[in-house]
């Protein structure tokens, strides 16, 4: 299973734009960047994927490096609901879901 | 929409008890997961039905856990005998869509002590 790499924590104020980065220097052609979230005492929840192109959902932008080998996940603006770990995945078309240790980010007020 | 649903949320047991957890997916979901979470580690996959079918048993402890998912709906997760080191969360997640891009969706978990 290819693997990535995320920093152990970041810290965010509150209504700022926060920027975690993701390093997957192995990945194949076919895998597909996946970002979930884990808020304390929960499962983990689907934040959003892509596979070459930059996306946009109600939560996040996806910006994807033109190599495809780092990707970088943008919370537009920091809540403190959004103080969570999060999960960079590559995942093929196993459908198995391969989890790291992510990033635990802090969001202060 | 109902979520996936996990029973019990939570459970303490003695070492060498045995223990079972149920999953009941999102309607329709053909794919379902269990996964293991120790406190401070990302979740492990432990094993990944197609349907009714295992796609995928390759880290689940064989010897002393197993997994059905009778009529490709409702799974149980069982241990026995329960050793310490398997204190831990256990998450349940289905998925509608195959090939790389679907969407998994959690349950909350059901808590396991060991003592």
């Amino acid at each position: 299973d290819a693997k990535t790499t995320q920093p152990n924590s970041m810290e965010s104020n509150e209504e700022e734009p926060v920027h975690l980065p993701c390093n997957h220097s192995t990945i194949s052609g076919t895998d597909y960047i996946h970002w979930y979230r884990q808020l304390p005492s929960q499962g983990p929840e689907y934040v959003i994927h892509g596979l070459t192109s930059n996306v946009n959902n109600r939560m996040a932008s996806l910006a994807i490096a033109e190599d495809r080998k780092s990707s970088t996940l943008i919370l537009h603006r920091a809540t403190l609901r959004d103080a969570a770990v999060y999960y960079c995945i590559l995942r093929d078309d196993t459908d198995k879901l391969i989890f790291g240790t992510g990033t635990r980010l802090q969001v202060f007020p | 929409e109902a979520g996936v649903a996990q029973s019990p949320r939570y459970k303490i047991i003695e070492k060498r008890q045995s223990v079972a957890f149920w999953c009941n997916p999102i309607s329709g979901h053909a794919t379902l997961y269990w996964y293991q979470q120790i406190l401070g580690q990302g979740p492990k996959l432990l094993i990944q039905f197609q349907n009714n079918g295992v796609v995928d048993d390759s880290q689940l402890p064989k010897d002393r856990f197993s997994a059905e998912r009778l009529k490709g709906v409702d799974s149980t997760l069982k241990i026995q005998p329960a050793k310490l080191e398997d204190s831990a969360v256990y998450l349940c997640a289905s998925s509608l869509l195959r090939g790389g891009t679907g969407e998994l969706f959690f349950g909350e978990g059901s808590r396991l002590t060991v003592l």
